[in-house]
């Protein structure tokens, strides 16, 4: 199993361009989601989701949207990206059917200029 | 929503010495608490986790424990190594187990 993947590690982008972070799991896992992590402040919830097709907010949603068309996949968009926006954002999956036990991938380093 | 927060920021230990880090959490219907352990340039890692149902839990050299009654939970590392050397993050997730909530991360420096 390759686990949590995401592409890709680094990215720079211009204010106001939009782009997709990626994230895949080839575990089966229902549960995924993404976080942001910034200088001292850990990490925080963006969106997370509970199975193909069902997503919810997380604790910093604005600005980003998410999908998930497949157990698979979990992509992270950026519609018009703001320097707040630059951090480390982290995908994780959990096989249980909540946010225990999460798996995490090794993260996309964003920064907006 | 939930607030968790983590004491101390960073931590300096002498090789063989033991660390102590604690997390205080404000729902008192949070019922998972798990321990991330990252190292520089990667993902958070799972390194121990305990339920509300469950006052301690130990594995090797690491051992969590839980007050729900005081909303606090600490994580102990004894004989600490180098390779423990790491930031460390507490969390707790909300009633529903659908979102995680972490602490604001301890460094951990373990001089040889």
């Amino acid at each position: 199993n390759a686990g949590v993947t995401q592409t890709p590690k680094f990215q720079v982008l211009k204010t106001g361009q939009s782009m997709t972070l990626q994230c895949a799991q080839d575990m089966n896992h229902e549960y995924m989601s993404w976080y942001r992590q910034d200088p001292g402040m850990g990490l925080r919830l963006i969106h997370y989701s509970v199975g193909a097709g069902i997503t919810d907010q997380g604790e910093v949603p604005n600005g980003y949207n998410v999908s998930r068309s497949t157990t698979e996949d979990f992509p992270l968009r950026l519609l018009s990206a703001a320097p707040s926006q630059t951090s480390v954002y982290f995908c994780a999956s959990s096989m249980a059917s909540g946010a225990y036990e999460q798996y995490f991938g090794p993260g996309t380093r964003l920064t907006v200029t | 929503g939930e607030n968790v927060e983590q004491h101390p920021s960073t931590l300096s230990v002498q090789e063989g010495d033991s660390a102590v880090i604690k997390c205080t959490y404000s729902d008192s219907a949070s019922n998972y608490f798990p321990w991330y352990k990252q190292e520089l340039g990667k993902g958070p890692q799972l390194i121990i986790d305990i339920r509300s149902n469950v006052g301690e839990k130990k594995d090797q050299r690491i051992a969590v424990t839980l007050n729900k009654t005081a909303k606090h939970f600490s994580l102990h590392i004894t004989e600490t190594q180098p390779e423990d050397s790491a930031v460390y993050f507490c969390a707790a997730v909300n009633n529903a187990g659908n979102m995680l909530t972490f602490g604001g991360g301890t460094r951990l420096m373990v001089k040889p």
